[in-house]
């Protein structure tokens, strides 16, 4: 019931694209939903976070989708860039529980010239 | 504004020894969080440091300890060193919110 589960593994895009990243939780005690980027060699960086109150949230080209009663949330990088390209994870935490945040398991994407 | 920093940047040990890894959070963040970054496991949460108190622990064994100073800085200590413990090692930090921000961790490797 902690899990978060994150799909695809991983995904290739042409620049310009659109990349889609999905996740899906089943504890609906989750309040807040961060995406983080990670490259190699780095920590992960928050992008974009939601709260389940919110249906969709934009900054610039980052937009989280949010499907309260589906339980899945979702990130849309629009004009994807090379630059963009990273690993993506998805988390969830919930405020009785230290805010300690459950990832998914990520997502590699690679975005081609 | 400095980020969170991290020591050291690798370290490398051999089995039944013991690891200690540094964390510094942002200034003015008074949380610590650890989390193992293992290949094929990838990020699991294990401790939560806040005012200087063990707040949390994740499913880790008690080999995994750490503590918490007056600065809000972090020391994450592993005991008898197994080759499985060998992961990035992330620390974030927040303050009063739900953002946790991130170092860019501690790389251990254990033979």
């Amino acid at each position: 019931q902690q899990q978060v589960k994150q799909s695809p593994q991983s995904l290739i895009v042409q620049k310009g694209g659109i990349s889609i990243i999905n996740c899906a939780y089943e504890n609906t005690a989750f309040d807040y939903f961060p995406w983080y980027q990670q490259f190699p060699g780095k920590g992960p960086a928050l992008l974009i976070a939601i709260r389940p109150d919110v249906s969709e949230k934009k900054e610039g080209r980052f937009t989280i989708s949010f499907n309260k009663s589906a339980k899945q949330f979702s990130l849309h990088i629009m004009d994807s860039q090379p630059g963009d390209s990273a690993t993506y994870f998805c988390a969830a935490s919930r405020m009785d529980s230290s805010y300690k945040l459950i990832f998914g398991s990520g997502t590699r994407l690679l975005v081609r010239p | 504004e400095a980020g969170v920093t991290q020591s050291p940047t690798h370290l490398i040990k051999t089995r039944g020894q013991q690891a200690t890894l540094r964390c510094s959070p942002i200034s003015g963040h008074t949380s610590v969080y650890w989390y193992q970054q293992a290949l094929g496991l990838g990020l699991q949460f294990l401790l939560w440091y806040d005012e200087g108190e063990e707040r949390n622990r994740g499913n880790f064994p008690p080999r995994f300890s750490g503590r918490q100073f007056p600065n809000y800085s972090s020391e994450l200590n592993v005991n008898a060193l197994e080759l499985e413990d060998s992961a990035l090692y992330l620390c974030a930090s927040s303050y009063l919110a739900r953002t946790q921000y991130f170092g860019p961790g501690t790389r251990l490797l254990v033979l």
